[in-house]
Parts: C-alpha cells; sequence; structure tokens
C-alpha cells in the first residue's frame, strides 16, 4: 500500500540509549519532515530534506541526526536519549509542499525514555 | 516561534451545526495549509490555500486568507460526529524550500 510506513510504533528507551526511527515512502516524493508532537505544543519541525543528500535543521534538531541516502527513506536518529525526547513522532512526505497536495503523514512514533 | 496559532483551543458543537477555527501567523507566506488529527492517529491533509488566493472550498470545508492581517479561517460547515478531532494550520514561508510549520491546533468536538 503507498503511503508512509514508521516503525516502530512504540519504543521504550533508558536515558543514554541510542535508536534510529524509521520512515520509508513508496510514492516518489522528494520532500521528507519529521516532526515531534507533545501535549500543548502542537506539532514542531525537527529536520528535513528536499530530496536524496539534502537536509537541513528545523525548529528543534538538538539531539537528533538524518540522513537522506535514498529518496525513500529517511531514519531519525537520536544520539542518546534524554526524558526531554519522550513524544510522538512523525514523518511526513510531499511530492511539493507548495501545490495542493501537502503533507502525506506516518502513523507515527510513540517513544519514552525513562 | 514560526508557529500558527490557532483560536479557540477547544470548540464544543452540536451535529449540524457550522464549526469555525482561526490561525494566526506571523511572516510572510507562500501558502497556507490546514490538517485534521483524529485521536492517535497521524496528519492528515484537508486543503491548501495560496498567498494569492483569498477563499478556497472543498465539500464542506471553507477556507479563508487575509495575508494583510495574517491569518486564516476553517469554516466546517453542517458539522458531524464523524468531524470531532484536532485542527492544525500550517505555514510554508516564502523564502524556505522545505518547512512547513504547525500551529497548537483546535480540538473540536461535535457532539450527536
Amino acid at each position: 500500500n503507498a503511503g508512509v510506513t514508521q516503525t516502530p510504533k512504540f519504543q521504550v528507551l533508558k536515558t543514554g540509549q541510542s535508536m534510529t526511527l524509521q520512515c520509508a515512502q513508496d510514492m516518489n516524493h522528494e520532500y521528507m519532515s519529521w516532526y515531534r508532537q507533545d501535549p500543548g505544543m502542537g506539532l514542531r519541525l525537527i529536520h528535513y530534506s528536499v530530496g536524496a543528500g539534502i537536509t537541513d535543521q528545523g525548529e528543534v534538531p538538538n539531539g537528533y541526526n538524518v540522513s537522506r541516502s535514498t529518496t525513500e527513506d529517511f531514519p531519525l536518529r537520536l544520539l542518546s536519549a534524554a526524558p526531554s525526547q519522550t513524544s510522538v513522532y512523525f514523518c511526513a512526505s510531499s511530492y511539493s509542499i507548495t501545490t495542493g497536495e501537502g503533507y502525506t503523514f506516518g502513523s507515527g512514533t510513540r517513544l519514552t525514555v525513562v | 516561534s514560526q508557529q500558527g496559532e490557532e483560536d479557540p483551543q477547544a470548540l464544543s458543537i452540536q451535529e449540524g451545526e457550522n464549526a469555525t477555527m482561526n490561525c494566526s501567523y506571523k511572516t510572510s507566506i507562500n501558502n497556507l495549509q490546514w490538517y485534521r488529527q483524529n485521536s492517535g492517529r497521524g496528519l492528515v491533509h484537508l486543503i491548501l490555500i495560496r498567498s494569492n488566493e483569498r477563499e478556497k472550498h472543498s465539500g464542506r470545508l471553507r477556507v479563508t486568507l487575509d495575508t494583510s492581517k495574517k491569518s486564516s479561517s476553517l469554516l466546517i460547515t453542517a458539522s458531524r460526529a464523524a468531524d470531532t478531532a484536532s485542527y492544525f494550520c500550517a505555514t510554508k514561508e516564502g523564502s524556505t524550500l522545505g518547512r512547513l510549520y504547525f500551529g497548537r491546533g483546535t480540538q473540536l468536538t461535535v457532539w450527536p
């Protein structure tokens, strides 16, 4: 099925551990972004990419790394997990965010850091 | 913060009534988008309005944009219980290629 696939759906980490949240899309979209959603804060942009090999920081990039080696995949790496990174993480992709499509979102990864 | 701000934070209405949500933003934009999020799910794109457009319709949705006031509104007509969700506005700034910034959302509850 076409869409944005995020794995895992749930994850519990200990403080200091590292992990990678996976995001894959099969729609040949150039634009991909990672957001975190916290209660009362809406969605905040972590990192985004406008094509393979091109990434840039969003509003809250500290503690996260990304890479875009292929059009399909855009993994988000937590370098050393902290309780402040407890959140729901969404990956989104789009052919173009300046036309009528907008973003297609994945179903999210709920991360708890203890 | 580049986020837009939705108003009100929460809205509760009866089925059949209209629901109006507002969004204000700070910088010049290329376009403004509205999304819906059902509880525990990802966001779903509803409609996009460009900076040179003033009004747009899609089914029961009507979006207006006033760039002089840096504000937008989303009207849902004849609301249904299935419209219960959080609604977010998102802004695409003119100067940045890939950034889309979201507001904090309006929680809409439609009672049967």
